[in-house]
């Protein structure tokens, strides 16, 4: 059974920094891209970066570039996304989600994790 | 980035009622288009991919179609259980982009 289990939300104040983990289980994770998609409260979705299989290639929605980094190790079999300079509109659930390759889907995805930027 | 934009935004329905909800993309897209189901505080469920791939386990009254730039999801007879909000996704061009999805209301 393919399991994503995100961790590392919490409130943080503007301009903090906050890394989020997602452990994978259940399938060739170095197989995949994998993305991550946040919510804003009562919004909808945004995939805010995807990073390619081998980590060759990485991709990010312009309102969080140069501010946050997806990262991954195959390893481990986690992904991971470090977020610099935080905002309030960063404010959001942030989910991982296997996919995000062109032609591709977001077939399995965690249960997601809150991130809270206040002072 | 290619935007998606969906219609209607949010609409009201009754059980059995067949209910279709447009997507439209900024430039062509082929088939790379998906749909996801999401309900209150859960993570999203997809339904259909490339335009018109029902997932399996996804009820056959659930069906996609379209290609380029405009696509349609159609619940043919609307159950209790499909009162959510339903996102389009264009996977054409990385990162993917959603649109900003339908609530589907019980009338």
């Amino acid at each position: 059974e393919v399991q994503l289990v995100e961790s590392g939300g919490d409130l943080v104040q503007p301009g903090g920094s906050l890394r989020l983990s997602c452990a994978a289980s259940g399938f060739t994770f170095s197989s995949y891209t994998m993305s991550w998609v946040r919510q804003a409260p009562g919004k909808g979705l945004e995939c805010v970066a995807s990073m390619k299989e081998d980590g060759s290639e990485e991709k990010y929605v312009d309102s969080v570039k140069g501010r946050f980094t997806i990262s991954r190790d195959n390893a481990k079999k986690s992904l991971y996304l470090q977020m610099n300079s935080l905002r309030a509109e960063d404010t959001a659930v942030y989910y991982c989600a296997r996919g995000g390759a062109i032609g591709g889907f977001f077939k399995h995805w965690g249960q997601g994790t809150v991130v809270s930027v206040s002072s | 980035d290619i935007q998606m934009t969906q219609s209607p935004s949010s609409l009201s329905a009754s059980i059995g009622d067949r209910v279709t909800i447009t997507c439209r993309a900024s430039q062509s897209i082929s088939s790379y288009l998906n749909w996801y189901q999401q309900k209150p505080g859960k993570a999203p469920k997809l339904l259909i991919s490339a335009a018109s791939s029902l997932q399996s386990g996804v009820p056959s009254g659930f069906s996609g179609s379209g290609s380029g730039t405009d696509f349609t999801l159609t619940i043919s007879s609307l159950q209790p259980e499909d009162f959510a909000t339903y996102y389009c996704q264009q996977t054409y061009s990385t990162p993917p982009t959603f649109g900003q999805g339908t609530k589907v209301e019980i009338k």
